[in-house]
Parts: C-alpha cells; sequence; structure tokens
C-alpha cells in the first residue's frame, strides 16, 4: 500500500540547471498538491491540481511548473534552478476536490538542494 | 484571507509530562476544516486529526485530545503522558469549506516537540 510516492528522495542540482520532481498515488484521489517546506515557515502551496486536467497556482508558484500527467500522477519542474528553491518538497493528494474536507495525504519528501 | 498561527515555535518536556500545542486561526468563512498533521524526524507528515466548524465537540483519541474552541477560534492539541516517540513537529492547518478549486490547506508554522528521558 503505496500512497503517495515521491522521486527522488534527495538532489543536488547546480544553479541553473532543470529537474523534474515526481510524484504518484494509487489511492485514486482526485486532487494533488505540491508543497514546500522551508525553516520556520511551515508548509507553503506551489501549485495544485483539483482534478484531473487542471492545475492552479498556489501560494508561491514562482519559478515552477507543473503537469498533471494523468490521475496519478503530477509532477513539478524547476526550469532553472536558483539557490533560493533549496528546500524539502512535499506532494500530497486529497479524495474530492471541495467541500467535506478530506485530508490530505502526504509523501515522504523530496530534499533538494541547489548550489 | 486565512491564516494559522502557532506561536509555539519549540517545546520541551521530560517524558510523562502533559503538554498542549496552541493553534490559532483567522477565517472568514463560517464552515471550515482544522486539521493537525505529525511530523517525526523521519521527515514524513502524518494526518492526526480532522475537525469541522460546526462540530464543537473535544475529542480523545487515546493520550491525544484536542479542544476546539469557535469562540477563540482555537484548535489546542494535549498530549498526556508524553513519552520520547511524540517528539515531532506538529503542524495545524486550515481549509475553508466554500473555496472552490481545490482541498487547500493553509498551514501553522509548526511546533517542535522534543520529549526527553
Amino acid at each position: 500500500n503505496a500512497g503517495v510516492t515521491q522521486t527522488p528522495k534527495f538532489q543536488v542540482l547546480k544553479t541553473g540547471q532543470s529537474m523534474t520532481l515526481q510524484c504518484a498515488q494509487d489511492m485514486n484521489h482526485n486532487s494533488m498538491y505540491w508543497y514546500r517546506q522551508d525553516p520556520g515557515m511551515g508548509l507553503r502551496l506551489i501549485y495544485y491540481s483539483a482534478s484531473e486536467g487542471t492545475t492552479d497556482k498556489g501560494e508561491v508558484p514562482n519559478g515552477y511548473n507543473v503537469s498533471r500527467l494523468n490521475k496519478r500522477e503530477f509532477s513539478l519542474r524547476l526550469e532553472s534552478a536558483a539557490p533560493s528553491q533549496t528546500s524539502v518538497y512535499f506532494c500530497a493528494s486529497s479524495e474530492v476536490p471541495v467541500g467535506v474536507g478530506q485530508p490530505q495525504h502526504f509523501g515522504d519528501g523530496t530534499r533538494l538542494s541547489i548550489l | 484571507a486565512q491564516k494559522v498561527t502557532q506561536v509555539q515555535t519549540e517545546i520541551s518536556v521530560v517524558e510523562k509530562e502533559d503538554v498542549t500545542l496552541d493553534c490559532v486561526y483567522e477565517t472568514r468563512d463560517t464552515t471550515y476544516y482544522l486539521f493537525w498533521y505529525k511530523q517525526p524526524p523521519s521527515g514524513e507528515l502524518v494526518f492526526l486529526i480532522r475537525r469541522n466548524s460546526f462540530d464543537e465537540q473535544n475529542e480523545i483519541s487515546g493520550r491525544y485530545s484536542w479542544n476546539f474552541q469557535k469562540s477563540t477560534s482555537s484548535f489546542n492539541f494535549t498530549i498526556t503522558a508524553s513519552q520520547v516517540v511524540d517528539s515531532a513537529v506538529y503542524f495545524c492547518a486550515l481549509r475553508n469549506a466554500l473555496t472552490g478549486g481545490g482541498n487547500k490547506l493553509t498551514f501553522g508554522t509548526g511546533t517542535q516537540l522534543k520529549v526527553e528521558l
């Protein structure tokens, strides 16, 4: 029972390099999310996908792009990595897009360092 | 706009002590949901509880209990007889029920709980 799977778990990039973080969920959830976690700032929403075929900006979308490849997969891309994007990235999914406040289920995170 | 405030950045207790983690929220909506998540040292985020805004009953689950008070916009979390395994960062989060376009959560900045022997 995998839940939400993120790859890779760790990555070091040089400034200017590009990278795609992968996320897949096996719970048949409609909605998926990408967050970043920085010390003292909690989790901040980067992008989300309420349902397959839709994506929307969250609180801190600059420097990122996303693709909802299918219902299972939601990827996050850094086109030109910057040191300010050094963070721990979490993918999450939830059962319904609106209404009943279903909890989000999180992956184990990707620790990304940009030199 | 909505906001979640966890003023306690770090709390240290000795095992078996009781500890309360505070959470204060701001929202203009009358219908909303509150959550607590636990992040142990291993890094994953574990869902603990969800509370609806129209249900102010307190909840107890083993050593964990939650006190929801709409009058003070607070959703506090108490661990009774703390154990070393409770050491983690705890996040409080808010979702407005009527916000369209996704089940978006607003997180507090977290409280680091350290339980020592």
